[in-house]
């Protein structure tokens, strides 16, 4: 059974340029959830997406975005990144059914760093 | 306006002792708990989750404890080992409004030998 996966494990961008962050949820997951971490704080929802349709949105402006293929994996994007959007991202998937949908299953993160 | 809190930064534990992480959270309509172990370079680990019906779920070493009327949860690690040091996180749901989950801040476990 493969793990969720993210790439790229670490990037640098500059302020105002936009970014395309992956996911590949794990085998059997139709759920993908996105957070964002920011030193010495826990996750923030982003959203999620299940069977390609946004399923929920935090408190997150609409340069963050998202996209989620029939296989489940997903991409976030964010337009015109600001200095503030250096974080973790982090990417959970979950099964849709039942309790165990909110037990997600996390990837290693991508560190983003905007300079 | 933090939702779930943890107050505890940080705690330490000796090796085969009892560990208590604390949590607290204001939104009564939460109803689905987690807690989740984060060790470096890696995403939070699933450990245990409750739902608001019950008041204690265990399985093996953890056991949460929620209190809901004081807005209070709690994970015991009992006996305590050096592979449980690590961020642990807190976190909450309300189910049937939407599938956010809420995260506190974390508590770093530090067990020592």
């Amino acid at each position: 059974e493969t793990g969720v996966t993210q790439s790229p494990t670490h990037l640098i961008k500059t302020r105002g340029q936009q970014v395309t962050l992956r996911c590949s949820s794990q085998s059997g997951h139709n759920t993908v959830s996105w957070y964002q971490q920011a030193l010495g704080q826990g996750p923030q929802f982003i959203f999620q997406y299940y069977r390609e349709e946004e399923n929920g949105r935090g408190n997150f402006p609409p340069r963050f975005s998202g996209l989620q293929f029939p296989n489940y994996s997903s991409e976030l994007n964010v337009n015109a990144l600001e200095l503030d959007d250096s974080a973790l991202y982090l990417c959970a998937s979950s099964p849709r059914t039942g309790e165990s949908s909110y037990e997600q299953y996390f990837g290693p993160g991508t560190r983003l760093t905007v300079t | 306006d933090q939702q779930v809190k943890q107050n505890s930064p940080s705690l330490s534990v000796q090796e085969g002792r009892i560990s208590i992480l604390n949590c607290d959270y204001t939104n009564s309509m939460f109803d689905y708990f987690l807690w989740y172990k984060k060790y470096p370079a890696e995403g939070p680990t699933f450990l245990i989750s409750i739902s608001s019906i019950k008041d204690k779920n265990e399985d093996g070493r953890f056991t949460v404890f929620l209190n809901k009327s004081a807005k209070h949860l709690s994970l015991h690690i009992v006996p305590s080992q050096p592979g449980d040091s690590a961020v642990y996180f807190c976190a909450a749901s309300a189910r049937y409004r939407d599938d956010k989950i809420i995260f506190g801040k974390g508590t770093r476990l530090h067990i020592l030998p």
